[in-house]
């Protein structure tokens, strides 16, 4: 089945970075895009960018240009999510998700999300 | 920056229709997306291009778009539907992704 498998847990702290994985499995890895949100404890949901794995073309969030990196290697069919500068606020669950583009939309579909991977940063 | 705006929370007895609506300038062009949360849980998406619902989810879900606002339905309101609910768009030039900000679906 399709599915997306993020690496474990990160306590960082503050001015370090985290790299953040995601493995999908069950479809053609080249053919959708991977896009990154993060939620903050008891917030709502904040998209961070997207990568098309195909040609690794990249959309950041303005608010995160600079400070973030996506990635994927399609030997593996992983895609990667580097932060660095951390801050406290950056304390939040990071999921990837599977993104299925159209044709007559600006953005795609995130139809199938990773399980999330909490990141601490903390001194 | 571009927002969309959702109530904060919405209450319905159970098998009641609850209506969650989502309003952004942009809207009338660029199309809306709907997810569903549950505590500790990823996301699942439940409606995509305003209407269009993915497979596996049931059919009390539905989606509508009118100006400046689009609408999530949910018929015959079920204990389970118990959850928060975001709705997800493009800025008009089609290049930022944007939540709105959760409206919290409470079954009675």
């Amino acid at each position: 089945q399709v599915q997306l498998v993020q690496s474990g847990a990160e306590v960082k702290k503050p001015g370090a970075s985290v790299k953040v994985s995601c493995k999908a499995s069950g479809y053609t890895f080249t053919s959708y895009g991977i896009s990154w949100v993060r939620q903050a404890p008891g917030q709502g949901l904040e998209w961070m960018g997207w990568i098309t794995p195909y040609n690794g073309n990249t959309n950041y969030a303005q608010k995160l240009q600079g400070r973030v990196t996506m990635t994927t290697d399609t030997s593996t069919s992983t895609a990667y999510m580097e932060l660095r500068s951390l801050r406290s606020d950056d304390t939040a669950v990071y999921y990837c998700a599977k993104t299925t583009y159209y044709y007559d939309s600006s953005i795609g579909a995130f139809d199938i999300w990773g399980q999330g991977t909490m990141v601490t940063v903390s001194s | 920056s571009y927002e969309l705006t959702q109530p904060p929370s919405v209450s319905v007895s159970p098998g009641q229709t609850a209506r969650i609506t989502c309003s952004g300038d942009a809207l009338p062009k660029q199309y809306a997306y709907w997810y569903q949360q549950k505590p500790g849980q990823a996301p699942v998406l439940v409606i995509y291009k305003d209407s269009a619902r993915p497979s596996g989810i049931p059919e009390r879900f539905s989606g509508s778009s009118s100006g400046t606002t689009v609408t999530l339905t949910i018929s015959g309101v079920q204990a389970e539907d118990e959850a928060d609910y975001y709705c997800q768009s493009a800025d008009s030039s089609g290049t930022s992704v944007v939540f709105g900000g959760g409206a919290k679906l409470t079954v009675l």
